[in-house]
């Protein structure tokens, strides 16, 4: 059975405090792994696709990376306004269906 | 352009009672996706529908769940006869393409006492 792991499930870091968040998965064939952003009280929201091992991609203060068995999710100097929840999906090659994880709350305090 | 809008945003119904819930894709988005989300646990799906087609309904939990998407436009979720587990956040998704970037709307919190 395809499995999502994100850690950490909570992290709270200050303004400017650089971190990374990982998103560990057990599939068969994958065919693309999602990021996503999830304020209260609203949808997820895409961030990045990442289809292959040694891809990288970049939006703002956010860069996301992916091996064979795991992506990274990195925030550089965050702001307050990068709080939210951040969730990854996988999606393998036997289905077009994304399997989510539980998610990381990040909270970044001013 | 208008995003993926569900309705209602919240809904509080007692055991046994019938809840539908109603979700707007984006227009143009042939495909549309109900997921839902128990509290503490993953995003689940539950189904896709191409146009008016169910293209896949693995994930719904039983029998009480019904979704209807009649024309290819806007779809509903009924839940009948609603049972406490199914309390959650139900969210619905759009998409172009079957593999594309999935649009979510804000999602209906359910509780059933």
């Amino acid at each position: 059975e395809d499995q999502v792991t994100q850690s950490p499930e909570a992290l709270r870091l200050q303004e400017g405090e650089s971190s990374s968040l990982n998103c560990s998965y057990t599939v068969s064939g994958l065919r693309g792994l999602f990021w996503y952003r999830q304020d209260p009280g609203k949808g997820p929201e895409f961030l990045f696709t990442l289809y292959s091992a040694g891809e990288e991609k970049e939006k703002e203060r956010l860069k996301a990376t992916l091996t064979k068995k795991e992506s990274f999710l990195h925030i550089t100097a965050p702001k307050p306004e990068d709080s939210a929840t951040y969730l990854c999906a996988v999606q393998t090659g036997g289905s077009y269906i994304p399997t989510f994880g539980r998610g990381t709350s990040l909270i970044v305090h001013p | 352009e208008a995003g993926v809008t569900q309705f209602p945003s919240h809904s509080v119904i007692e055991k046994g009672q019938t809840v539908t819930l109603r979700c707007d894709p984006i227009s143009g988005h042939d495909n549309l996706y109900w997921y839902r989300r128990v509290m503490g646990k993953e995003i689940k799906f539950l189904l896709h529908f191409v146009k008016e087609s169910k293209q896949d309904e693995s994930g719904m939990p039983n029998n009480r769940f019904l979704a209807e998407r009649t024309g290819g436009t806007y779809s509903t979720l009924k839940v009948q006869p609603a049972e406490l587990e199914d309390s959650g956040v139900y969210f619905c998704a759009s998409s172009q393409e079957e593999t594309g970037e999935r649009f979510f709307g804000q999602g209906t919190r359910l509780t059933v006492v």
